[in-house]
């Protein structure tokens, strides 16, 4: 049974910074790229990073990009993600969610997710 | 920047058949991908590739896309059924894109 298992969520003060990992079980991790998904209080999802498979290719979406740092471990089947420069609205819940890719028809979606875990920038 | 759009929420009888749908640009050339998400839970994979049930997802659900909609059908609906559902697709440009979220509610 695949699993995805986020940990490191917590309070933080804005300009702080916090590491989430995410550890992976039930298939070959190294085979897929994973990605992080949040989701602020009562709002919807937005994708925010991911890394391939290798860990050479790493994405962000423009609202992190600088400030965050996604990164894998193979051999302990872990992912995280480094967050600095925190701001209020960086509070959400972090979801990791592994992603399949069918590139010849460009497309990938992602299943599973884990349970998610929230982080709450004060300010 | 490639955008989808959804209702805020859907409401349908207990029984009844329920339809949310999808908005954007020609999405009838992209792959639709259907998440459900119940009330402090992860989302859930419902439909895949705009037609295609996960294993262990009811027959119930199922999927189309054409057109500048797609379009999540939820048959004999169930109390169980209510839940925000978000479409998503990949772009080439935008990349990874969720829709809104539409609240399902069964009446």
């Amino acid at each position: 049974d695949e699993q995805l298992l986020e940990s490191g969520g917590g309070l933080v003060q804005s300009g702080g910074s916090l590491r989430l990992s995410c550890a992976a079980s039930g298939f070959t991790f190294s085979n897929f790229a994973i990605s992080w998904v949040r989701q602020a209080p009562g709002k919807g999802l937005e994708w925010v990073s991911a890394v391939s498979g290798g860990g050479d290719s790493t994405y962000y979406a423009d609202s992190v990009r600088g400030r965050f740092t996604i990164s894998r471990d193979n051999s302990k089947n872990t992912l995280f993600l480094q967050m600095s420069s925190l701001r209020a609205e960086d509070t959400a819940v972090y979801y990791c969610a592994k992603e399949i890719l069918v590139a010849e028809a460009g497309t990938m979606w992602f299943d599973p997710w884990g349970q998610g875990t929230l982080v709450t920038v004060s300010s | 920047s490639y955008e989808l759009t959804q209702s805020l929420s859907v409401s349908v009888a207990l029984g009844q058949t329920a339809r949310i749908t999808c908005g954007g640009n020609n999405i009838g050339s992209k792959n639709v991908h259907w998440y459900q998400q119940k009330p402090g839970q992860a989302p859930v994979l419902v439909i895949y590739r705009d037609t295609n049930r996960p294993s262990g997802i009811p027959e119930r659900f199922s999927g189309s896309n054409s057109g500048n909609t797609a379009t999540l059908t939820i048959s004999r609906a169930q109390a169980g059924d209510e839940a925000d559902y978000y479409c998503q697709v990949w772009d080439n440009t935008s990349g990874w894109v969720f829709g809104g979220g539409t609240k399902l509610t069964v009446l």
